[in-house]
């Protein structure tokens, strides 16, 4: 299995700010790295797919790039419906995709 | 838009059988794949496995030996069995949609807490 590594694994911001969540893969899946928001009670929101490429209806704060092992997830001006916890996946190798451990962005 | 929904029982008693399905409404595409995937409290999300429309399946290795999925597109249907369960299985489980080419989930429903108890 390929690893997934996300770092922090919790954070604490303010409406406004500008935050970023790195995802480390344990080889290189070249771009094939996916974010998710995760919030309880709801479906998952997919993101970013490609590394890059924003998913339609997503609020373009939210950026993200990388490839190889390192990629980044960048939500400028922190809304508050953005406060949940946000996933990395790979999807390089199916034997499986794997996902990051998960980044919780709270209230500071 | 798509629009999925699991169903199926909330509680299951160690060694059974955890049944669950997922309806999908909104288009039943076989331009896409159909997936499974837990989280365990506390925990971070796993992938269960996928099912094509025509019934191609891939399971994670962990647990290829107790998992079995199956499709009904007379129903737009999709099943998941996992068998011998124990607390450890306890979780949300999540069907979504996969992108076949990126190889991303684009469309999730809400998840369903299956807890194994006794």
């Amino acid at each position: 299995d390929i690893q997934m590594t996300q770092s922090p694994s919790s954070l604490s911001a303010s409406v406004g700010d500008r935050v970023t969540i790195t995802c480390r893969a344990g080889q290189s899946i070249t771009t094939y790295l996916n974010w998710y928001q995760v919030k309880p009670g709801k479906a998952p929101k997919l993101l970013i797919y490609a590394a890059s490429r924003l998913q339609s209806g997503v609020p373009s704060r939210f950026t993200a790039s990388g490839s190889g092992t390192d990629f980044t997830l960048t939500i400028s001006g922190l809304q508050p419906e953005d406060f949940a916890t946000y996933y990395c996946q790979q999807s390089y190798s199916v034997s499986p995709f794997t996902f990051g451990g998960g980044t919780k962005v709270e209230i500071k | 838009q798509v629009q999925l929904q699991e169903s199926g029982p909330g509680l299951v008693k160690p060694s059974e059988t955890l049944s669950l399905t997922c309806t999908v409404s909104g288009g039943f595409s076989s331009s896409y794949y159909w997936s499974w995937i837990r989280q365990s409290p506390g925990k971070g999300l796993e992938l269960i496995g996928y099912i094509s429309h025509s019934g191609s399946t891939n399971y994670s290795p962990s647990l290829k030996s107790r998992v079995t999925l199956s499709v009904d597109t007379s129903k737009n249907q999709f099943s998941l069995k996992l068998t011998s369960v124990s607390a450890a299985d306890t979780a949300v489980y999540y069907c979504a949609r996969e992108v076949v080419f990126y190889g991303c989930f684009d469309f999730w429903g809400q998840g369903t807490l299956v807890t194994v108890s006794s």
